[in-house]
């Protein structure tokens, strides 16, 4: 069965450092997302991405966010200048024409 | 008032109970209702999806939506020790990607 999938599972960056995360989502799907979850806290949405272009963006996701698909198969997310507070855990979703979206495993971000 | 409302628990039940998993929300926009299950440290689990109101049932799992009421179930029968883990109601609007979450609530189930 399809799956997304994302690296690294962990990682660890000092404050101020740039970060990358990666994703490869179901390859058939157009729909692209970012959500993060503070240890303890709920699921919150951070950007759609379709037709390689942002198409929504949570308050969240200001200029220190970046998502793009550099290719046919990765979507990243970047996070500039990272801070104590950008430490959570990051996952990636993708979904097709449906409603549906299929999360990935996430990729925990500590930040010291 | 929050948008989406979920008991976090915990909840604890005998091993083949019946669960019952319930969400509220404030926004009437919200049409497509999906229960996503998680275990820990891990990534939500796409469970169960429904359109608007009505019942949905697959297998031991049946998705409950009240418009009116703007309220969401999700029933678990038989209940395993398998199930163990935290349940997301997560819900969207026509038009909109943008996947809502409730706080989750935490499940064990005992043998």
């Amino acid at each position: 069965e399809p799956e997304v999938t994302q690296t690294p599972s962990h990682q660890v960056t000092q404050m101020g450092q740039e970060v990358i995360l990666r994703c490869v989502p179901i390859s058939n799907h157009l729909y692209f997302y970012w959500y993060r979850q503070i240890l303890g806290q709920k699921v919150e949405f951070l950007v759609s991405f379709y037709n390689n272009e942002i198409s929504e963006k949570s308050e969240i996701f200001d200029d220190q966010f970046s998502v793009e698909r550099p290719d046919g198969s990765n979507f990243t997310l970047k996070i500039r200048s990272t801070k104590l507070e950008d430490s959570a855990m990051y996952f990636c979703a993708s979904s097709g024409q449906e409603v549906q979206q299929y999360f990935g495993p996430g990729t925990r971000l500590t930040v010291t | 008032q929050k948008e989406v409302e979920q008991d976090p628990g915990p909840l604890s039940v005998p091993e083949g109970a019946i669960v019952s998993l319930n969400c509220t929300y404030s926004n009437s926009a919200f049409q497509y209702f999906m229960w996503y299950r998680q275990y820990s440290r891990k990534g939500p689990e796409l469970l169960m999806y429904t359109y608007s109101s009505g019942n949905k049932e697959d297998g031991r799992f049946t998705a409950q939506v009240d418009k009116s009421s703007k309220y969401i179930s999700l029933f678990i029968r038989d209940s395993q020790p398998s199930d163990s883990a935290t349940y997301l109601c997560a819900m969207s609007r026509p038009g909109n990607e943008k996947l809502t979450f409730g706080t989750g609530t935490r499940l064990t189930i005992i043998p």
